[in-house]
């Protein structure tokens, strides 16, 4: 079965500092990976996506991911984050075979103080 | 990339009265779209899948008829919160993603903030 566990709940980081959001996943065969950002009562916006390319994955805003199969891991990161990354983060793995089907991690909300 | 439109954004409805929202690929056409539901502070809960022309398929313990969906035409689905109350009051949040592209990202509707008095 596939599954995806977001391990913080929340992440608190000073403006200009780094982030890093932690996502592991569990699945049966090489997944397609997203990382989607949610604003307060916004749709989903798609930050990056791993389909079996680069392992190293870079998206916008300075966000990239790295996929590391052996320890099933796709987390998140930012040299120096601004204010303005402060929100709801979800990883999601695709469902293969099952009509495209997502899979939302628990979320991580990320604070961003001054 | 694609857009897909969800209306209304916020919506009021007494206790009792059903509320519809419409989720819409402006430039795609989607013969799957999905519902998801997403309680304060939570994660998005899938509800169903709508497929154009057929049935939904629901998520187990989603009630179908409390949660009708329609999905007339390959850029329109809706989803219809029949006899609401208080505890269906939550955010609601559509997705499509462009056919015969396994490994795409799913595009979301804006959400759909629906509460019940």
């Amino acid at each position: 079965a596939q599954s995806v566990t977001q391990l913080d709940s929340h992440v608190s980081v000073s403006e200009g500092t780094p982030v890093l959001l932690r996502c592991n996943y569990s699945s049966s065969y090489s997944p397609s990976l997203f990382w989607y950002v949610q604003h307060p009562n916004k749709g989903l916006q798609l930050l990056l996506k791993y389909t079996s390319a680069a392992t190293l994955v870079k998206g916008i805003n300075g966000f990239e991911a790295e996929f590391k199969k052996s320890e099933t891991s796709f987390h998140l990161t930012k040299p120096s984050a601004h204010m303005s990354d402060a929100a709801e983060y979800f990883c999601v793995v695709d469902l293969w075979g099952q009509g495209g089907k997502l899979i939302f991690g628990q979320g991580t909300e990320l604070s961003v103080k001054p | 990339g694609a857009v897909v439109s969800q209306h209304p954004s916020r919506v009021i409805c007494k206790s009792g009265t059903s509320v519809k929202i419409e989720c819409r690929s402006l430039d795609f056409q989607a013969t799957t779209m999905f519902w998801y539901r997403q309680f304060p502070k939570q994660s998005l809960m899938l509800m169903a899948t709508s497929n154009e022309g057929s049935k939904a398929t629901y998520e187990q313990g989603v009630e179908k008829d409390k949660f009708l969906i329609n999905h007339a035409s390959l850029t329109l689905s809706t989803l219809t919160v029949t006899s609401a109350h208080p505890e269906d009051s939550s955010f609601y949040i559509c997705s499509a993603r462009v056919p015969g592209t396994s490994g795409t990202e799913a595009f979301f509707g804006q959400g759909t903030r629906l509460t019940v008095v």
